[in-house]
């Protein structure tokens, strides 16, 4: 079975630009969720979707915001890029709704702003 | 606040010794709890998990021990491999909104 895909791997953006990032959870996976890796803050929950529906949301700027497509597929997306969103941005799958509690990560996307 | 705490950033053993990694955590509603490996750019692989309702579990060389009284879980790994060498992230999961809440990480190097 194939794991939880992320593209782009890579990206550069410049200050003020909007990114939109894609995430392919595993095949069965209806709950997909977004996390946020710094240096200096670690990993932090963005936000859950689950069947379309935003469930959670982090302690996050409204410029960060996401959604779900009916194939389970998600993207999240930030606008007005600012120096301090540079991350890398993952990705997690789940099963929740079989009383599954195991979330499973993509490779991440490695966001740069300059 | 940080609701998940591992307080040794970094631990270093011998090969075929073990590995114990700490985990401390304040909010009582956390229903699961899980360990990760991670290496740098690269997304965490899932390791073992446990329910808060037990207090251990093993899955071949790694096993999770879980102190409900003391909020404090922490995972040994028997025996050590260079090959484990990575940091490690508890993680603490609210059945509410599928959420999980990280620990900062323990670099965890094993010395052949």
């Amino acid at each position: 079975k194939a794991g939880v895909t992320q593209t782009p791997r890579y990206l550069i953006k410049t200050r003020g630009q909007q990114v939109t990032l894609s995430c392919s959870p595993i095949s069965g996976h209806r709950s997909v969720s977004w996390y946020q890796q710094t240096p200096g803050q670690g990993l932090q929950f963005l936000f859950e979707y689950f069947s379309e529906t935003q469930r959670n949301k982090g302690n996050f700027p409204g410029r960060f915001s996401g959604r779900q497509f009916s194939n389970s597929r998600s993207e999240m997306n930030v606008s007005t890029l600012e120096l301090g969103d540079s991350a890398l941005y993952l990705c997690a799958s789940s099963l929740w709704d079989r009383g599954l509690h195991e979330q499973f990560f993509g490779p991440g996307t490695r966001l740069t702003v300059l | 606040d940080q609701q998940v705490k591992q307080n040794s950033p970094s631990l270093s053993v011998q090969e075929g010794r073990i590995s114990i990694l700490n985990c401390d955590y304040t909010n009582s509603m956390f229903d699961y709890f899980l360990w990760y490996k991670k290496y740098p750019a690269e997304g965490p692989t899932f390791l073992i998990s446990i329910s808060s309702i037990k207090d251990k579990n093993e899955d071949g060389r790694f096993t999770v021990f879980l102190n409900k009284s003391a909020k404090h879980l922490s995972l040994h790994i028997v025996p050590s491999q260079p090959g484990d060498s990575a940091v490690y992230f508890c993680a603490a999961h609210l059945n509410a909104g599928n959420m999980l809440t990280f620990g900062g990480g323990t670099r965890l190097m094993v010395k052949p």
